[in-house]
């Protein structure tokens, strides 16, 4: 089955920098990558995603990166904001009847005022 | 809102007891899914359910027992629970078409549930 790996598990960075979070796959059929936040205290939310026939992605701050070959994909956030600071999960699926994600163990995500 | 609700939020259970989490989408999805968040595994997924019928049960021992009776509802069923059972209970429900699966997850607040 899918495996989800992620890196770093904790990222610390000064308000106004980057920060990048760098997620591998196992299964090659994968072909949908969801980035989901979760602040303390609150539900996992979508904030970004990434099909197989795109490399690229970018809304607003938030940019992913695809690489299907190297089977891994990662999540750039620019201007890094103290409201930035969540868990983020990354996530694998496979298209079939039903929506099967597999998540990454998360990054826990602080920026530093 | 998202249209994900469950209920209770908190539960506190003794190991003898049986208690029930509740989960309701109100968004028209088809696909519904029971995870498990807790610090040592942040996202197990543990069933999923498509137009009310079972089709993922991850290896989750018989006393979890899920139900869905309607593609509304989902409900988990606990029963002599561990105390490592303590965690964090996420409901989600997704559109699930066939043909399209690029579906957001929309996720319900959570019960926190506390096994003694």
């Amino acid at each position: 089955g899918e495996n989800v790996e992620q890196h770093p598990s904790t990222l610390s960075v000064q308000e106004g920098d980057s920060a990048v979070i760098k997620c591998t796959y196992s299964d090659s059929a994968s072909n949908y990558f969801p980035w989901y936040k979760q602040e303390l205290g609150k539900r996992p939310q979508l904030i970004i995603d990434i099909r197989s026939n795109v490399g690229e992605k970018k809304d607003q701050r938030i940019a992913v990166t695809l690489n299907k070959t190297a089977k891994h994909f990662s999540l750039h956030i620019t201007e890094t904001q103290p409201e930035d600071s969540a868990v983020y999960f990354c996530a694998a699926s496979i298209e079939t009847s039903y929506d099967k994600v597999i998540f990454g163990p998360g990054t826990s995500l602080s920026v530093i005022p | 809102e998202t249209g994900v609700t469950q209920t209770p939020r908190h539960l506190v259970m003794g190991m003898t007891n049986k208690k029930s989490l509740k989960c309701e989408q109100h968004l028209g999805h088809n696909a519904m899914y029971w995870y498990k968040q807790s610090a040592k595994k942040p996202l197990e997924l543990m069933f999923v359910y498509s137009l009310e019928e079972r089709v993922e049960n991850n290896s989750v021992p018989s006393r979890f027992s899920p139900e869905c009776p309607n593609s509304s509802h989902l409900f988990l069923h606990l029963h002599t629970l561990q105390p490592e059972d303590s965690a964090l209970y996420l409901c989600a429900s997704s559109q699930g078409a066939s043909g399209s699966s690029y579906n957001e997850q929309f996720f319900g607040p959570g019960t926190r549930l506390t096994v003694l």
